[in-house]
């Protein structure tokens, strides 16, 4: 299956600060790419599809001026949750789509104190 | 929209016996349905999945079956081990696209 990275794995940043979550395709070129959040014992909820040159598509609730998305290249696409705060704490996990099923990177734990 | 429901929320088995996880799906056109296995802190794994032309799919100690008139699938794992134990999730998928996931399954294997 294909191979999904995610850097960095966890993070803590003060409140108020931004933080950039990086989602590389390494072993194919990914014009899409999905980005979820996931909060302890919950399911994958998905915030927005990532897509090469154009902006990214937010679900409904999602705010695109708070998780500013970035597909610069077929293998990147990056997160930025914008002046964090304790809520905005959670697992942050990116997945592209190959052969018609999406594979998963390992997850960024964030942690805003 | 499509909507997927899982069962049950949490297992427990003995280590050697079998696990079965339910998924039912609204959507008659979702057309694919992928099972993956989340350990604690790490994203999830494919660990299998069907295609709505095809009824059961096996590898090893894992098969899913699909029934699309009833819409529902399920995971089955024979001779469960202890690493075995994570949290399940079902998916369906009409256009390859957007996934809707079920609300996940935690399996504990019982040594």
């Amino acid at each position: 299956g294909a191979v999904v990275s995610q850097h960095p794995s966890w993070v803590i940043c003060k409140s108020g600060t931004s933080v950039k979550i990086e989602c590389r395709s390494l072993d194919f070129q990914a014009t899409t790419m999905f980005w979820y959040r996931q909060f302890p014992k919950q399911s994958l909820m998905l915030m927005a599809t990532s897509n090469e040159g154009s902006k990214a598509t937010y679900e409904q609730g999602v705010e695109k001026d708070k998780f500013l998305i970035n597909h610069a290249s077929l293998t990147l696409s990056t997160l930025t949750v914008t002046s964090a705060h304790p809520e905005d704490s959670s697992f942050y996990i990116c997945s592209n789509m190959g052969a018609g099923t999406q594979y998963f990177g390992p997850g960024t734990r964030l942690l805003v104190l | 929209g499509e909507n997927v429901e899982q069962h049950p929320s949490t297992l427990s088995v003995q280590e050697g016996d079998s696990a079965v996880i339910k998924c039912t799906y609204s959507d008659s056109a979702s057309n694919y349905f992928p099972w993956y296995k989340q350990e604690l802190g790490k994203g999830p794994q494919l660990i299998i999945d069907i295609r709505s032309n095809v009824g059961e799919k096996k590898d090893q100690r894992i098969a899913v079956t699909l029934n699309k008139t009833a819409k529902h699938f399920s995971l089955h794992i024979t001779e469960t081990q202890p690493e075995d134990s994570a949290v399940y999730f079902c998916a369906a998928s009409k256009t390859g696209n957007q996934f809707y996931f079920g609300t996940g399954t935690s399996l504990t294997v019982i040594p």
